[in-house]
């Protein structure tokens, strides 16, 4: 069974300065890899995805994620966060009849 | 377009009480499925269906009922609530029956609380 395993629970972070999100993956068949984003008292709405071809993917608001198939991660990056960037950030993996999510990192910016 | 609707919104149950969270959407989406949010677990799926008349459980079924009679509406009935059935409900949909890479669109979210 496919499974998704985000490191960091809560990731804190000051205005302006990059973030990485980590995501780890476990599947024995092709995959295809999400990262989703939650604002405060919302739904979740779909930052960006991996398919196949380039594993530089580039998504909304400026957020990009690698897809690194030796590693089986895919590591959500933002080379500089705004307040507005808090949120709680969803990694999933989908096989053919549902979606896996992982438990979620909220990310915290700093003044 | 109004996407994934959620009613209602928010909700208080006394234990033992029964009520249906209803799920429409505008989209023709076969794929619809329900989630449960719950701090530090992430988002468990609850039930799921791949089209109308088609139903099946995901992680946490117990407890909770689906049916699936129309291609646009998917309600989660609680037979019996619970406390620990307090949480805050996410009905989600997709085009594909084969889900694989298609993006999941969400709905606002019910809160509820049994008491």
């Amino acid at each position: 069974a496919q499974s998704v395993t985000q490191l960091d629970s809560q990731v804190p972070v000051f205005e302006e300065a990059p973030v990485e999100l980590r995501c780890n993956y476990s599947s024995s068949v092709s995959v295809y890899l999400f990262w989703y984003v939650q604002y405060p008292n919302q739904g979740l709405q779909l930052l960006l995805k991996y398919l196949s071809g380039s594993t530089l993917v580039k998504g909304i608001n400026g957020f990009e994620a690698e897809f690194n198939k030796s590693q089986t991660s895919f590591h959500l990056r933002k080379p500089s966060v705004h307040i507005s960037d808090t949120a709680e950030y969803f990694c999933a993996v989908s096989e053919t009849k549902k979606i896996i999510f992982g438990k979620g990192t909220r990310l915290h910016i700093l003044p | 377009n109004a996407g994934v609707t959620q009613t209602p919104k928010f909700q208080v149950l006394k234990t033992g009480q029964s009520m249906t969270l209803q799920c429409a959407q505008d989209m023709n989406h076969e794929y619809m499925s329900w989630y449960r949010q719950d701090p530090g677990m992430g988002l468990r799926l609850i039930h799921y269906s791949v089209g109308a008349g088609i139903t099946d459980q995901g992680e946490v079924p117990n407890g909770y009922n689906v049916s699936r009679s129309t291609t646009e509406d998917f309600p989660l009935r609680l037979l019996s609530a619970a406390p620990s059935q307090t949480s805050v409900y996410f009905c989600a949909s997709s085009y594909s029956l084969a889900l694989s890479g298609n993006t999941i669109y969400f709905g606002e979210g019910s809160w509820l609380t049994v008491v």
